[in-house]
């Protein structure tokens, strides 16, 4: 049984440009999370969907955005990506009630450059 | 807002001793806490959670966890600490009312010598 996978698994990128990254939840799971782990830091949320719809975000600006399909999946983008972007971007998934823990995928690492 | 905190960034403990982790929490209500671990170049692994009821909670690889109410902490702990423990430990906390968004602390590093 597939926990979460994320893709890719590393990328570089320029100031300015933009970038999706992408998570299959865990089997049965149908709650997406992502979390941004900046280098030394615990991670930080990001936003939460369900229901394809974003359910609750964190403190991020606009420049942050998602997605989720009608299988579960995600997507995060993030748009004019700064310097300040270049962390491991986490995603986790977990069934819809409030007490179920989170399973992680092993995140995506983003440099910007 | 809940927030936690891990005051010691690093831990040191020789192979088959004790080891803690600590933790301390700030929540309004009743709190759903959390340890995760963190190999290198891997995601968070669960390891244990407090929603409700005893306060000494056991988890994964003999790894516990003692629910303070009055002192708001939430200390990790294994009996005898093995080299394949050393790793990142994050504690994090939920608010019970919301949509399971989690709050981690900065992560504690866990160095166990042989």
């Amino acid at each position: 049984d597939a926990g979460v996978t994320q893709s890719p698994t590393h990328l570089i990128k320029t100031r300015g440009q933009q970038v999706t990254l992408r998570c299959s939840p865990k089997s049965g799971h149908d709650t997406v999370s992502w979390y941004q782990q900046a280098l030394g830091q615990g991670p930080q949320f990001i936003f939460q969907y369900y229901e394809e719809e974003e359910r609750q975000r964190g403190n991020f600006p606009d420049r942050f955005s998602g997605h989720q399909f009608p299988n579960y999946s995600s997507e995060l983008n993030v748009n004019a990506l700064l310097l300040g972007d270049s962390a491991l971007y986490l995603c986790a998934s977990s069934g819809a009630s409030g007490a179920n823990v989170l399973t992680f995928g092993a995140g995506s690492r983003l440099t910007v450059l | 807002a809940q927030s936690v905190a891990q005051p010691e960034d690093q831990v040191n403990v020789a192979e088959g001793n004790p080891l803690t982790v600590k933790c301390t929490y700030s929540v309004s209500g009743n709190p759903y806490l959390f340890w995760y671990v963190q190999y290198p170049n891997r995601g968070l692994q669960f390891l244990l959670k407090y929603i409700t009821g005893d306060n000494l909670v056991k988890g994964s690889y003999g790894f516990e966890a003692e629910f303070n109410k009055s002192q708001t902490s939430f200390h990790l702990k294994k009996p005898s600490a093995l080299v394949s423990d050393s790793a990142l430990y994050f504690c994090a906390v939920r608010d019970p009312k919301g949509f399971q968004k989690l709050v981690f602390g900065t992560g504690t590093r866990l160095l166990v010598s042989p």
